[in-house]
C-alpha cells in the first residue's frame, strides 16, 4: 500500500490566488512527521513546512500552511497569494519513528501559476 | 557552510561502466541519506548512515550498489556495471539527529546519471 498519496498530478492557479495541494498518508505509527518540499526545475529539494503527529495546531510558515486532519490522515498544503515563482513540483513526505526516520515521498504534484 | 554538496552534477556513462558519486553533508550533521529519483516520481530511499555506520539499506539497493561514509563526514555511492535502468537523479540529504525530526532534511542539488 502507498504510504503517501498525492492524487493531483498537476494543478493550475491564478497568480495571487490560494491553492490547496492534497496529501493523504498511511501509517500505524503513533509518532510521525509530515513534510512538504518544493522542487523547482533546477532540481534541489526545498523544505517548506513540517507537522508533527502530536501537534494540535496546524503548521504555518509564511504563505504556506498545512491543513492537518489526523483522523482522515490528510496533510494538505495551502499556498496563499500564489506567485509565479511558486511554479514547481511539490512533494509530501512522511517520517515514521518506527522506520528509522527516513522520509517516504509521494509522487508529487506539479503546480503552474498563471499570470 | 554552504549546505549539502554533491559531485558531479551530471554524469553520462556507458552501460557496464562503474560510476561513483560524492556527497558532502553539512559539517555538523551526523545523519546522511541517499535517495534516487526517476523522472516524474518522488525520491525513493536507498540507504542512510548515522556517523560512519550504515544503518539501513533499501531493497532497491541491489548488490551493484554500495555506499560508504568512511569517517562519518562525506559519503560515496558507487554503482557497478551500470544499466540503463540506473538512469536517475541521485539525491543526498543530511540531518542532525534531534533536529531533523522538526526541521526537515537538507538536500543537495543531486547528481543526474544517464546511462547510454
Amino acid at each position: 500500500a502507498q504510504k503517501i498519496t498525492q492524487t493531483q498530478p498537476g494543478m493550475f492557479v491564478q497568480e495571487k490566488e490560494a491553492v490547496t495541494l492534497d496529501c493523504t498518508y498511511d501509517t500505524s505509527d503513533q509518532s510521525y512527521g509530515l513534510f512538504w518540499y518544493k522542487q523547482p526545475s533546477s532540481g534541489e529539494m526545498i523544505f517548506l513546512i513540517y507537522q508533527g503527529s502530536y501537534d494540535e495546531q496546524n503548521a504555518t510558515e509564511g504563505r504556506y500552511s498545512l491543513n492537518f486532519q489526523k483522523a482522515r490522515k490528510s496533510a494538505n498544503l495551502v499556498i496563499s497569494a500564489s506567485q509565479l515563482g511558486d511554479s514547481a513540483m511539490y512533494f509530501c513526505a512522511m517520517r515514521e519513528m518506527e522506520y528509522g526516520n527516513k522520509l517516504v515521498f509521494g509522487a508529487g504534484t506539479i503546480l503552474r501559476v498563471k499570470s | 557552510d554552504t549546505g549539502v554538496s554533491q559531485n558531479p552534477r551530471h554524469k553520462i556513462t556507458k552501460r557496464g561502466q562503474n560510476v561513483t558519486f560524492r556527497c558532502d553533508p553539512i559539517s555538523e550533521h551526523n545523519r546522511l541519506y541517499w535517495y534516487r529519483q526517476t523522472l516524474g516520481q518522488g525520491p525513493e530511499f536507498l540507504t542512510y548512515f548515522q556517523n560512519e555506520a550504515q544503518l539501513e539499506k533499501s531493497r532497491l539497493l541491489s548488490d551493484r550498489f554500495s555506499a560508504e561514509r568512511p569517517k562519518g563526514s562525506f559519503s560515496t555511492l558507487e554503482i557497478q556495471r551500470t544499466e540503463q535502468g540506473d538512469s536517475a537523479m541521485y539525491l543526498c540529504a543530511s540531518s542532525l539527529l534531534g533536529t531533523g525530526e522538526n526541521y526537515g532534511y537538507t538536500f543537495g542539488s543531486g547528481t543526474r546519471l544517464t546511462v547510454v
